[in-house]
């Protein structure tokens, strides 16, 4: 059974932090990484992906990949209070199934 | 609108009484997927298509079956209904043959059986 693993959280920041958020994946084939925010009761939005051939930078948001260590990060820069939601990676099994870790509460403290 | 529309929003219903949850999307995207989220438990894959009349299982199939006779629509079908079946269910959609692609989610629908 593939797995992707996540840290539950919360993970609690003060606003204007770094938050790094991160996740391990165990099929060393996978290709594609995902990164979604959820807030409570509404569907996932995407935030950022990111294939096996590099780091991906999106204004306050940076996914990076460590293929050897098998785990996918999401930096958000200067946190806002608008960041606090539940993060969910997300990881691509084959290019056929994908995926989802259990997601990570973020908390940006004002 | 680029959307992916789930019916119903809502429903309560009995143990044993058939039912259809509806997706639809409008990006004529290949790939679209079942998922349903349970606290604790995270977004689990139920069915997911990578294109018309294919389909296969995902992680939790038991308890329901799939369709994807046209492109656009891939109905979720629970033929008995029990009570573990209560759950938040998002369709999501992608451009694409596969799971490569980043998937835009529906609504959700959130299903209690009695």
């Amino acid at each position: 059974q593939k797995e992707v693993e996540q840290n539950s959280g919360p993970l609690s920041v003060p606003e204007g932090a770094i938050a790094s958020l991160n996740c391990t994946y165990s099929d060393r084939g996978s290709q594609s990484f995902f990164w979604y925010r959820q807030y409570s009761g509404k569907s996932p939005e995407l935030i950022m992906f990111i294939y096996s051939n590099g780091d991906k930078e999106d204004g306050r948001f940076t996914a990076q990949l460590n293929k050897a260590s098998q785990y996918v990060s999401l930096l958000i820069r200067d946190s806002q209070p608008s960041d606090s939601a539940t993060y969910l990676c997300a990881v691509s099994q084959a290019g056929t199934a994908l995926i989802f870790g259990k997601g990570t509460t973020l908390s940006v403290s004002s | 609108e680029a959307q992916v529309t789930q019916n119903p929003r809502y429903l309560i219903t009995v143990t044993g009484k058939k039912l259809t949850v509806t997706c639809s999307q409008n990006m004529n995207h290949e790939y679209m997927s079942w998922y349903r989220q349970d606290p604790g438990l995270g977004l689990r894959q139920i069915y997911y298509s990578m294109n018309v009349e294919v389909t296969d299982k995902g992680d939790v199939p038991e308890g329901y079956k799939v369709s994807r006779k046209e492109k656009r629509n891939f109905p979720l079908i629970l033929e008995s209904p029990s009570p573990n079946q209560t759950s938040l269910y998002f369709c999501a959609s992608s451009f694409g043959g596969g799971s490569n692609q980043p998937q835009h989610f529906g609504d959700g629908t959130r299903l209690s059986i009695l």
